[in-house]
């Protein structure tokens, strides 16, 4: 098992950044083997891939969030974080980091439990 | 809206086979990307239920299959059991997204 834990603001204003972070147990963020990811889920719609990042810090990201989204990774605390910048109420969803193997279309083996994040003033 | 069709809804009785698809075109599943099928308790972290279109991680029950056609994907449980009520989401890669990975808005099946 690979547990993951997100946390982070569970309310943010119109126009501020989220900010999230992911702590990993269980396995080495620092394994080149595996990649780490951010996906969001918005009430009544389905699963979005929002980006990634590589142990050895090359991100990803989905192409309609790539100009507000940064991944970074924190290879001593073995967490990785996701910011959103501009965040409009269109935002508010709930936000899960998981793993997947670094390769082509490799599935997300392991998820977190989710953070619910509200866009409001 | 989601990339990938799924049934809003499936129920079944108890022991009974249902079968769960998922509809993509030519730029996602039509393309030869693999397809992914996850199960999930809201409140809980999603699990891997099938990779690869048809392969299943250890732990999970043969009672799961998946299949890929065409522009299709389907997940198929047999023997239904009470603890299978979840929502159920297919994953797949899309072309115009870059190989971005892509879902389908889910399929609450009910164990009747």
């Amino acid at each position: 098992q690979v547990p993951l834990q997100g946390s982070g603001p569970g309310l943010v204003k119109p126009s501020q950044t989220l900010s999230l972070t992911c702590a990993v147990s269980g396995a080495s963020i620092n394994s080149g083997s595996y990649c780490w990811s951010w996906l969001r889920q918005s009430a009544g719609k389905g699963l979005e891939w929002i980006g990634l990042i590589y142990t050895n810090g090359n991100t990803n990201s989905n192409p309609s969030l790539r100009s507000r989204v940064t991944i970074s990774i924190d290879r001593s605390k073995n967490q990785f974080s996701l910011k959103l910048s501009s965040v409009t109420a269109a935002d508010s969803a709930v936000y899960y980091c998981a793993r997947s193997e670094a390769g082509s279309w490799t599935p997300f083996d392991y998820w977190g439990q989710g953070s619910l994040v509200t866009v409001s003033s | 809206q989601s990339v990938l069709t799924q049934p809003p809804s499936v129920s079944g009785a108890p022991g009974q086979r249902v079968t769960l698809s998922c509809t993509g075109d030519n730029s996602n599943i039509g393309a030869g990307y693999v397809v992914h099928w996850y199960q999930h308790l809201p409140g809980t972290a999603p699990k891997l239920l099938i990779y690869g279109n048809i392969n299943r991680p250890s732990g999970v029950p043969d009672r799961f299959s998946g299949s890929k056609s065409g522009t299709s994907a389907s997940l198929a449980i047999t023997g239904l059991q009470a603890e299978d009520e979840a929502y159920y989401y297919c994953q797949s890669y899309d072309i115009s997204l870059s190989g971005s990975g892509v879902f389908g808005g889910g399929t609450r099946l009910t164990v009747l």
